[in-house]
Order: C-alpha cells, then structure tokens, then sequence
C-alpha cells in the first residue's frame, strides 16, 4: 500500500461545486502539504500544517480551505469550484524534527477537473 | 532574482551520454537541498538530498556550490529510463520550514 494516499485519482465536476480531496499518509509524519501543478508550471503550495492544531496559507490559498483532522489526514476543500481550478493536486509529508534537512514524499495526485 | 531558477530544457541526449542540469537559488541561508525526478503526470520522486558540498549515488552526483548559489546534477551513463523532469528543490523565505520547487528540467535520452 502506498504511505501516502490521495482519494479520489480523478474528478469532474462543474462550477459551483463543492469538492473535497482527501490525504491520509501512514508515514508516521508530523507536516503535511497540498500543492497544485499546472502544465508549464512548477508545483505551488496551497496550504501546509505542521501537526493537527497548525493550519497555515501557502503562496495560493485564495478559494481553498483545508482541515487537518488527525495527523495522518488532511484534506482539501474547494468550496466553490471554478474552471481555473483544473489542475493536478499533490499532497505530501515531511517529518518535522529538523525542517532543513527532511525532504517531503508525494501522492500520486488528484487530477481535478472543472467543466 | 528569484528564489530558484533552473537550465530550461528540454535536454535531448543520446543513450550513454553526461548530462548536467543547473539550479540557482537567493537564499543564501539555505542548508540542504533536494533534487526529484517527476515522470509526466506522475508524482515528483525524490531523487537525491543534497546537505553540504555534494552526494553521489551511483550514476548521479549532485553538487552544492554555495559561494555562487547553485546546485548541480550530474547523470552519467544515460539510460533511457531516465527520461524525465528534474525539479530542483530549495528551501523557501517567506514561508518559515517549507520549500520551493523549480520549473524543472525536461531531459530526453534517445535511443
């Protein structure tokens, strides 16, 4: 089984919707990670939580929201989703003893479409 | 400059070939570095960590060049599996314990 799983593989939905990605990892890990990846583009990091009471922004968090419901789930939420959204999703850990030196392990992605 | 930049690619190298990708990096208080391999539409693997001056595995080197700002990868022997991205990975400024991930680089070893 994989450490790091990422549910569902693919979607399609349309505008509006409500869509959740869901991460669980049994890596034993403290941080936790979601990035979006589009074609062209490095991944960019949405939201990331370095255990289960810390819920930070990353560089593109506008239409996101995240919960972090134990340590080994995190999941992702777009409330409302729109065309501009369709990209592929990665969620990865880290562990957190020493943030230099721990590099982070991925899913196999989420591609997400909106119609 | 912005916090990583790397060698635009793609790089098409015949099988046997030495290939090296360059990566430069603005924070000068970065201490480890890390280099993956994405396949198309596949998830990045981790490749090699790089933590001082350099880590060689096998067919690939990676060096730290910290006076200048870069990192290096080095694949000798190509095969064609490894045709892939290569992401150079440094850590972030403003976002406290987190990183940045390159473009990357587009290698293709030919037949």
């Amino acid at each position: 089984d994989a450490d790091v799983t990422q549910t569902p593989r693919n979607r399609i939905t349309k505008t509006g919707k409500r869509i959740m990605l869901e991460c669980s990892q049994t890596k034993g890990h403290d941080r936790m990670y979601w990035y979006r990846q589009d074609p062209g583009l490095g991944l960019r990091l949405i939201y990331y939580s370095f255990d289960v009471k810390d819920i930070n922004k990353g560089e593109i968090s506008d239409g996101y929201s995240v919960s972090r419901q134990a340590q080994a789930k995190f999941s992702l939420s777009l409330e409302s989703a729109i065309p501009n959204q369709t990209a592929l999703y990665f969620c990865a850990t880290a562990t957190g003893t020493d943030y230099s030196n721990q590099p982070q392990h991925f899913g196999d992605g989420t591609r997400l479409s909106i119609l | 400059r912005k916090e990583v930049e790397q060698d635009p690619g793609p790089f098409n190298v015949p099988e046997g070939a030495t290939v090296a990708f360059n990566c430069t990096y603005s924070n000068s208080a970065s201490q480890s570095f890390f280099w993956y391999r994405q396949d198309c539409r596949k998830e990045p693997k981790l490749l090699m960590s790089v933590y001082s001056s350099g880590n060689e595995d096998g067919r690939f080197t990676a060096q730290l060049n910290r006076a200048s700002q870069y990192i290096s990868l080095l694949i000798r022997d190509s095969k064609l599996s490894d045709s892939a991205t290569y992401l150079c990975v440094v850590p972030r400024r403003n976002y406290g314990q987190n990183f940045v991930f390159g473009p990357g680089t587009r290698l293709s070893v030919l037949p």
